[in-house]
């Protein structure tokens, strides 16, 4: 079954840009579904950021959208995220996701484990 | 802070039955299918519950999912210690645009 890696830095600088990859492996990305991306403060709850297609259409959280880009690289069967002007409010684990059905824009089956990103100077 | 709440906490003595609500709109509970999650400590989220009431594979039986109106319920009967964790449901947002997860529950087995 399909399996996800979050990785990128562990440490951002407030008003940098937080990058993150998911590698996807045992299934191609291009063959279908959306992917998503959603996050979690410490000891809070989850919010989700934003989810892609690998033909392109996109949808993303309106409170992040300004400040959000998700791709997709299928030649390395993996997707990105990037999140702009980041701050202390942006710390926390993210992960990369892909829903049950390939017909879902979200309703996530298949998990990553997660990456912790800090902001701090 | 979500448009979807939920209670922050819910108990109950092992092989109890207890039972989290989950209230939103006309937006999103009201007008798509609920999704439940499970979160064990230090984990990443689990799915499950798909479709209101539908188990997502390898889920056990004890869970159990109900939608009414603009609000959805999580059940978890003969309650166990492995059971304890945060609870979160989610549903698509028509006005959002987007995924709305729930505010959470942590469950304590007592």
């Amino acid at each position: 079954q399909v399996q996800l890696q979050e990785s990128g830095p562990g440490l951002v600088k407030p008003s940098e840009t937080l990058s993150l990859i998911c590698d996807v492996s045992d299934y191609s990305i291009s063959s279908g579904y959306y992917w998503g991306w959603i996050r979690q403060p410490p000891g809070k709850g989850l919010e989700w950021i934003g989810s892609i297609h690998h033909s392109g259409s996109s949808y993303y959280n309106s409170s992040l959208k300004s400040r959000v880009t998700i791709s997709v690289d299928t030649s390395k069967n993996q997707f990105s995220l990037k999140l702009s002007s980041v701050t202390a409010a942006d710390t926390g684990v993210y992960y990369c996701a892909r829903p049950r059905q390939n017909s879902d824009k979200a309703c996530f089956a298949y998990w990553g484990q997660g990456t912790l990103v800090t902001v701090s100077s | 802070q979500s448009v979807v709440t939920q209670p922050p906490s819910a108990s109950g003595a092992p092989g109890q039955r207890v039972t989290i609500s989950c209230s939103g709109s006309s937006s999103n509970i009201g007008g798509h299918t609920v999704n439940w999650y499970q979160q064990l400590p230090g984990t990443a989220p689990r799915l499950l519950i798909h479709s209101h009431n539908q188990r997502h594979s390898g889920v056990p039986d004890r869970f159990s999912g109900s939608k009414s109106g603009t609000s959805a319920s999580l059940a978890i009967s003969g309650l166990q210690s492995e059971d304890e964790a945060d609870y979160f449901c989610a549903a698509w947002d028509d006005i959002l645009n987007g995924y709305v997860f729930g505010t959470g529950t942590r469950v304590t087995v007592l």
